[in-house]
């Protein structure tokens, strides 16, 4: 079975901190995807990353990076320089190339001035 | 940008009426997904298809239906709605990308629904 684990329900840190959030998952096939979207207080579903299990290439999109590691089943996400438009709940997800769509139970960051 | 859209965006029902909460995309991907999520929490997962005619029941369980009839349209059903029912409702959809591989979920902007 698939399964996604965040095991920080909630992180606060004051602006300018770098942050990272874990995401640890679970599944026995070859072939998977995994996500990272943001939840803004306005509650919209914001699409950030995709990575495939094949390509496990470390990426960095301005102040955001992710740290995609096979042999610990983790996909890290980190904020570097924190702001306060960072505050939202993070949600790490993961689909296998047939089954259905796992989100973990999110990560609130709230991010301090 | 994603074209996926929800309707109602907010509703305000009373108890033991019927709803529909209406769910379309044009983007022809094959999978759509309903997810319940009370705001800022977990996103559970109530209905899922691959396709048309195709429809599973989520993680959660729930007192709603789904149908399948056209691969853009999904909507959700609740035959009497309940104060427990009383939650955002968010659909999306995947497909796949021209190397065939799964594209992310798009998500429609949700239904805060409201049984009184």
């Amino acid at each position: 079975a698939q399964k996604v684990t965040q095991a920080q329900t909630e992180i606060s840190v004051v602006e300018k901190e770098d942050v990272t959030l874990d995401c640890v998952y679970e599944t026995r096939d070859t072939t998977y995807y995994l996500f990272w979207y943001k939840q803004p207080p306005s509650g919209e579903l914001v699409f950030l990353i995709r990575r495939n299990s094949f390509d496990e290439q470390n990426e960095i999109s301005g102040r955001y990076s992710w740290n995609f590691q096979k042999s610990t089943s983790s996909f890290n996400f980190t904020i570097t320089a924190s702001q306060v438009v960072d505050s939202a709940v993070y949600f790490c997800a993961l689909i296998l190339a047939t089954d259905k769509l796992i989100f973990g139970t999110g990560t609130r960051l709230q991010v301090f001035p | 940008e994603a074209d996926i859209y929800q309707t109602p965006r907010y509703l305000v029902i009373g108890t033991g009426k019927k709803i529909t909460l209406e769910c379309s995309q044009t983007m022809g991907h094959d999978k759509m997904y309903w997810y319940q999520q009370d705001p800022g929490m977990e996103l559970h997962l109530i209905h899922y298809s691959y396709g048309v005619n195709s429809t599973e029941k989520g993680d959660l369980s729930s007192e709603s239906t789904v149908s399948r009839i056209r691969t853009e349209h999904f909507p959700l059903t609740l035959e009497s709605a309940r104060p427990s029912h009383t939650s955002q409702y968010l659909c999306a959809s995947s497909g796949r990308d021209r190397v065939a591989m799964n594209t992310e979920a798009f998500f429609g902007q949700g239904t805060r629904l409201t049984v009184v």
